[in-house]
């Protein structure tokens, strides 16, 4: 079974700097999607980013990027610039694409990374 | 295009009576994911339905817990005699095929036993 560990309960930064939020994840699958998904306090879960593991390509979305580290099963988000709308929890999450297994369809989801934004 | 409908958005249950949460999934979508929060905790999938079939439930407790999505209508969550342990945030997520479509969530159901 697939397993994703977010070793920062909380993290903080001040308004307009770069934070960098961690995730680790484990998976015998070669071929898989990972997420970074926001929740600020309306606990609405916001899509932020998505990485596909056969593109090597590191994703972009405006201030947000990941570094995806496939032989080491790591996947940080990084947040430039940051706003105080970005304040939120952040969670990182797995799929599979294999469709003959058992966890085709599911989110796994981390623990969840609380991110503070000082004025 | 209407998101994804969660109601009610909050419920209270006393100990032992039954909870419905419901979930209108966004138009075109015929896939259906159920997600539970407990407090201070990441989300835990709980079921997988299409229209008129489960395709995972690994995630469901065994007892009490049970889902459907009708041909028509939304896909039910029932939670029968509740107890305290079962007070979490109920989010229901769709996707407009399979699942390498994205995933859509809506606010959730925040369920109180008291």
């Amino acid at each position: 079974a697939q397993t994703v560990t977010q070793s920062q309960p909380e993290m903080s930064v001040q308004e307009a700097e770069t934070v960098t939020l961690s995730c680790t994840y484990d998976t015998s699958e070669s071929d898989y999607y990972l997420f970074w998904y926001k929740q600020p306090p309306s606990r609405q879960m916001i899509l932020v980013i998505r990485q596909e593991a056969y593109k090597q390509q590191n994703a972009t979305e405006n201030r947000f990027s990941v570094n995806f580290q496939k032989a080491a099963k790591s996947f940080s988000l990084k947040i430039s610039d940051s706003q105080l709308g970005d304040a939120a929890m952040y969670f990182c999450a797995y799929r599979s694409t294999n469709t003959g297994g058992t966890s085709y369809g599911k989110l796994t989801f981390g623990q969840g990374t609380i991110l503070t934004v000082h004025p | 295009n209407a998101g994804v409908m969660q109601n009610p958005r909050h419920l209270v249950r006393r100990r032992g009576q039954e909870a419905r949460l419901r979930c209108s999934p966004m138009k075109g979508h015929s896939h259906v994911y159920w997600y539970r929060q407990l407090p201070e905790e990441g989300l835990k999938f709980m079921v997988y339905l299409q229209k008129e079939n489960i395709i995972d439930e690994s995630g469901m407790p065994k007892e009490r817990f049970s889902a459907e999505f009708p041909k028509e209508g939304p896909s039910i969550l029932r939670i029968q005699q509740v107890v305290r342990g079962d007070s979490a945030a109920y989010f229901c997520a769709s996707s407009p095929q399979g699942a390498f479509y994205e995933q859509y969530f809506g606010p959730g159901t925040r369920l109180t036993v008291t």
